[in-house]
């Protein structure tokens, strides 16, 4: 049991340039999420899935684009990058969004920088 | 969505309690009390959760107020690893809405523990 694993750790990206930040967790979870970091600052929801084949929009999702063809993954895609999202990345995942007593696992993170 | 307020830091001695207080005047019935924490370029960790009773676990206890409009999250004997910055958040249930599926993260407590 992983929990929730995300890569790259780290990763420089020009302006311009697109990529995609991978999550997956192996705990048969619904409910998956990607939140941003940036310093100084609390967690900003930029999109998030209630199950596989379902997302939605969070607070900050301008930028990003998301799929969830499956239950375990969960990538984030920058279409193009720009300075400002120059950031550290969460994923996060938890069994069912039904019962909002059901912990949340995080991933531990990937640290975007856009030149 | 209902907001949480903390204090921006608070400080403490090695091996003495800590109470850290969270205001939640706009919290729901539905809603459960959340706490996590984040240590320095980790992801944030599950420390405790409740939705009307306190409760306690082998990290922290959580009490929370007979209004449910606040609670805090007690260390009992704080350590140098406690140091991290401590969040309330309160989670809705799914099943729709505009919270469905959400979870909002505000700018937390930084925990300063002195040896």
């Amino acid at each position: 049991n992983a929990g929730v694993t995300q890569t790259p750790k780290f990763q420089v990206l020009k302006t311009g340039q697109s990529m995609t930040l991978q999550c997956a967790q192996d705990m048969n979870h619904e409910y998956m999420s990607w939140y941003r970091q940036d310093p100084g600052m609390g967690l900003r929801l930029i999109h998030y899935s209630v199950g596989a084949g379902i997302t939605d929009q969070g607070e900050v999702p301008n930028g990003y684009n998301v799929s969830r063809s499956t239950t375990e993954d969960f990538p984030l895609r920058l279409l193009s990058a720009a300075p400002s999202q120059t950031s550290v990345y969460f994923c996060a995942s938890s069994y069912s969004i039904r019962y909002s007593g059901n912990t949340i696992y995080f991933g531990e993170g990937s640290w975007l920088t856009v030149v | 969505d209902a907001k949480t307020t903390q204090p921006n830091s608070m400080e403490s001695n090695e091996e003495e309690p800590v109470h850290l207080p969270c205001n939640h005047s706009t919290i729901s019935g539905t809603d459960y009390i959340h706490w996590y924490r984040q240590l320095p370029s980790q992801g944030p960790e599950y420390v405790i959760h409740g939705l009307t009773s306190n409760v306690n676990n082998r990290m922290a206890s959580l009490a929370i107020a007979e209004d449910r409009k606040s609670s805090t999250l007690i260390l009992h004997r704080a350590t140098l690893r406690d140091a991290a910055v401590y969040y309330c958040i309160l989670r809705s249930a799914g099943a729709g809405g505009t919270s469905y599926g959400k979870l909002t993260f505000g700018q937390g407590t930084i925990l300063t523990v002195h040896p």
